[in-house]
């Protein structure tokens, strides 16, 4: 079956500008993270999604950064005014229930360019 | 906080030589543990993950961790490394009191012929 996709997989970008970052993840899989990973380190929590509303956004790192899940399938990451240093590939995760004994299975990630 | 240390940023093995990938963590109790792969142009994929019980978990790919408490460590071993293991091996935590995983940072595993 399908895994989890993401779109676009390049996203080059001007600093100042607006991005959005799209997951789809595998169907019926009502758990939806999203990890960040800059150059050299491990993915970094961002946001979870249970069904359509947000469980947990504690990792968004300041309010320019916003993800929605309208119908509780594909969500849609948002980054207002992009910096430089929002340079990272951006990854999308599901999992059936949520929960740590669910695995969580990823996409192959938004590799996103702040010029 | 809990924390996840890699101490190798980098491994080069020749094929067939065993591998052992070294994961310590910072946590009172004891964590939910995982080890992930990641391949160029590929998604994280699970290797394994301890919960509890038998300390020595068995993966995918042939690979097993040994989940030590007094050492608070989890390292990743394969008694013979193929080429197409060469990627990078991330060791991660979740305390259980919320559904974050946190990463380490890491190790990116080289494989000579």
């Amino acid at each position: 079956g399908a895994g989890v996709s993401q779109t676009p997989s390049n996203k080059v970008t001007e600093k100042g500008k607006y991005v959005e970052l799209r997951c789809d993840p595998i169907s019926g899989h009502t758990a939806l993270y999203w990890y960040r990973q800059s150059l050299g380190q491990g993915p970094e929590f961002l946001i979870y999604f249970q069904g359509t509303g947000a469980a947990d956004d504690s990792g968004l790192p300041n309010d320019r950064f916003f993800a929605v899940r309208p119908e509780g399938s594909v969500s849609t990451l948002k980054i207002q005014r992009t910096e430089r240093g929002d340079s990272a590939v951006y990854l999308c995760a599901s999992s059936f229930g949520g929960g740590l004994r669910d695995t969580q299975y990823f996409g192959p990630g938004t590799r996103l360019t702040v010029l | 906080a809990q924390s996840v240390t890699q101490p190798d940023i980098h491994i080069t093995v020749s094929e067939g030589a065993s591998l052992e990938l070294r994961c310590n963590y910072s946590y009172g109790a004891t964590p939910y543990l995982f080890w992930y792969v990641q391949s160029p142009g590929q998604g994280l994929q699970l290797l394994l993950k301890y919960f509890s019980g038998d300390t020595l978990v068995q993966g995918i790919k042939g690979f097993e961790a040994e989940f030590k408490r007094s050492q608070s460590s989890f390292n990743l071993r394969k008694p013979s490394v193929h080429w197409s293991d060469a990627a990078e091996y991330f060791c991660a935590v979740e305390t259980g009191r919320d559904d974050k995983i946190i990463f380490g940072k890491g190790t990116r595993l080289h494989i000579l012929p």
